[in-house]
């Protein structure tokens, strides 16, 4: 199961907003409603920001949000703010013998 | 509010074995599924595998060899073992919990292991 593709970088000035590419196959992220996002500040443990495409969990800001179209998944960040630099990582479930398949990571850098 | 606290050894020799434990703290894991995660120094988040408290084990294809998993339901504790390690495992290991959506929404802080010889 090949990493999903994300570029390796984004970057915005403050306030601005930055959408992140996710892209799979038919067997992972065309395939289910199950693509997550993550925020990971070196050093520290990620950050679950978007679950099944568009949800967030309780906590995450509403300027995070997620969405897809055919074999690709996309994270915007709306208002960005200093402490929205760090990488973010997609994710999605595969099938059965793969429950997650992340992306390549994308380092977002705000101006 | 469930948190996962993470221990092991960080620095292995050439074809010894990875031993993890990753423990429950804060509230009951239920049927949640355990997951291990590894970021190499410089590269992405690999996957593992995952397991719950019922024993059921789903583990990544490409390390399914090497890679045991286990669970001590009394001590609300999962385990890794990866076997026959490489400089090719050194890697920030991380368990997280898994909710059921195929997520990971609780992480551990991490384990920094190193395999040199």
């Amino acid at each position: 199961q090949s990493a999903l593709t994300q570029p390796p970088s984004a970057s915005g000035s403050p306030g601005q907003s930055v959408t992140i590419s996710c892209t799979g196959t038919s067997s992972d992220v065309g395939g289910y409603k199950y693509v997550s996002w993550y925020q990971h500040h070196p050093g520290k443990a990620p950050k679950l920001m978007i679950f099944e495409v568009n949800k967030r969990p309780s906590g995450v800001p509403d300027r995070f949000s997620g969405s897809k179209s055919g074999n690709t998944a996309s994270l915007t960040v709306s208002g960005l703010q200093a402490e929205d630099e760090a990488d973010y990582y997609c994710s999605s479930h595969a099938g059965s013998n793969n429950a997650f398949v992340f992306g390549t990571g994308t380092k977002v850098t705000v101006l | 509010q469930v948190q996962l606290q993470q221990w092991g050894a960080g620095l292995l020799k050439p074809s010894e074995t990875l031993s993890l434990t990753c423990a429950v703290y804060g509230g009951s894991f239920s049927d949640r599924f355990c997951s291990w995660i590894r970021q190499p120094p410089g590269k992405g988040l690999e996957w593992i595998g995952e397991i719950n408290r019922s024993g059921y084990i789903n583990y990544n294809p490409s390390l399914k060899t090497r890679v045991t998993m286990s669970v001590d339901t009394s001590k609300n504790q999962f385990s890794l073992k990866l076997s026959s390690v490489t400089a090719a495992d050194t890697a920030i290991y991380y368990c997280a919990r898994s909710p059921g959506v195929w997520a990971l929404d609780i992480w551990g802080q991490g384990t920094m292991v190193t395999v040199s010889s």
